[in-house]
């Protein structure tokens, strides 16, 4: 089947440190996957997303990494802030099928 | 350049009713899809709209049915309503066949009771 699940539920930081927030996939065929990040009452907000034939991305503080090989995304917040604590969904698409597929999301915790 | 737009905020039904939802997609974007995300857990694929038809569906019961407009809007409509099906909709749009990704909705938070 299909699944894309997190490592960690609950990952605490404190202001300042640099977060990795860890994915696993199993869907091998996926060729697109994006990380979100859910505020409490809000929806999914596009953070960022990296397609199947890079294995890096860096954007503003964050960074994604892919390993095909093991199947698994990291997303890297450089700096953490308190405005950065969310639950952090990662999600998979595959070329030609219409839905992302979600994982149950890892809760991220910025003490200040 | 409005986001998406989702309406009620917040509903609460009784077992055996049906329930509307409605979604605004953002300006430019042509397709609509609708999740349900129970708490606790991350978003599961209802269906997709595309031109007014649905062009992809997930793993939900023939109950739960939409509609887009020719505005690209739509509605999320169940039917005979189940406590399980106590979520909160989302609502995300794009623009099919390019790169641009999905943009969601707060959502509606749906109660039943």
């Amino acid at each position: 089947g299909e699944s894309v699940g997190l490592h960690l539920p609950t990952l605490s930081v404190q202001e300042g440190d640099n977060s990795i927030i860890n994915c696993a996939y199993s869907n091998s065929a996926s060729d697109y996957f994006i990380w979100y990040k859910q505020e409490s009452g809000k929806g999914p907000q596009f953070i960022i997303d990296i397609r199947s034939n890079m294995d890096k991305r860096q954007g503003q503080r964050v960074t994604v990494l892919l390993n095909k090989t093991v199947k698994h995304l990291s997303l890297q917040i450089a700096a953490t802030q308190p405005g950065d604590s969310a639950v952090y969904f990662c999600a998979e698409k595959r070329e030609g099928f219409q839905k992302l597929v979600f994982g149950t999301g890892t809760r991220l915790l910025v003490s200040p | 350049e409005t986001g998406v737009t989702q309406s009620p905020t917040h509903l609460i039904k009784t077992r055996g009713q049906q329930v509307t939802l409605r979604c605004s997609s953002q300006s430019g974007h042509n397709t609509v899809s609708w999740y349900q995300q129970a708490l606790g857990q991350g978003p599961q694929f209802i269906f997709q709209y595309y031109r007014e038809e649905e062009n992809g569906r997930g793993n939900f019961p023939p109950r739960f049915s939409g509609l887009q407009f020719p505005n690209y809007s739509s509605e999320l409509n169940v039917n005979a309503l189940e406590l399980d099906d106590s979520a909160l909709y989302l609502c995300a749009s794009t623009l099919l066949m390019t790169r641009d990704g999905y943009t969601f909705g707060s959502g509606t938070r749906l109660t039943v009771v």
